[in-house]
């Protein structure tokens, strides 16, 4: 089974520029989350999608960070304009077609993430 | 007050030893306690979950909770090499809704 997928593994880029990191998740997985993991601490949430739809963004700096997920597949999360304290490790999980409870159906797998540099 | 509070180590021991890795979480409501292990460069993977207080062993792995102090830990026996990673605690009110992560522990098995 493929793992989710995630381009570009790492982008150097200068602030108040944009950038945009793609994932597809795996096959036949409804829910897709965007974590950002800053060196030497754990993810943070930023956005789930249940198919194409939000289900929590309250950690997503919505001024400069937004993401969209098309036809409940294939997911984009952009950065415009990018900030030093932007550079981290973009990660992207999906999980099976239900959340909730947690079991040995449902867990979450991490893509291997975009690494993000801002100078 | 971070809601879930973790030593980022490093932490090195030799192989064969027992590890024991711990977090403490504030939030009463946190429900469902998670293990995940990051090797280099990857993205983590669930090594192993609990739901409220008690024990869960697997293999070489245990995860213990006790909410009553908000105190989670992970032993691994026999330590290998190849558990040399970052181990993340993760916890959640409900299943894999909104993830809490403590800021990792770097371990290193040495051969």
């Amino acid at each position: 089974e493929a793992g989710v997928a995630q381009s570009p593994r790492y982008k150097i880029i200068e602030k108040r520029q944009s950038v945009a990191f793609w994932c597809n998740p795996i096959s036949g997985h409804a829910t897709l989350y965007w974590y950002q993991q800053i060196l030497g601490q754990g993810p943070k949430l930023l956005i789930q999608f249940q198919n194409n739809g939000v289900v929590d963004d309250s950690q997503l700096p919505k001024d400069r960070f937004s993401a969209e997920r098309l036809k409940g597949v294939d997911s984009t999360l952009k950065i415009q304009p990018a900030k030093l304290e932007d550079s981290a490790v973009y990660l992207c999980a999906s999980s099976s077609p239900v959340t909730g409870a947690l079991h040995s159906g449902n867990t979450i797998y991490f893509g291997e993430g975009s690494w993000l540099t801002v100078v | 007050q971070k809601e879930v509070e973790q030593d980022p180590g490093p932490l090195s021991v030799p192989e064969g030893a027992i590890v024991s890795l711990n977090c403490t979480y504030s939030n009463s409501a946190f429900q469902y306690f998670m293990w995940y292990r990051q090797y280099s460069r990857k993205g983590p993977e669930l090594l192993m979950y609990t739901y409220s207080s008690g024990n869960k062993e697997d293999g070489r792995f245990t995860a213990q909770v006790d909410k009553s102090s908000k105190y989670i830990s992970l032993f691994i026996r026999d330590s290998q090499p190849s558990d040399s990673a970052t181990y993340l605690c993760a916890t959640s009110n409900f299943g894999n809704e909104k993830l809490t992560f403590g800021t990792g522990t770097r371990l290193t098995i040495i051969p």
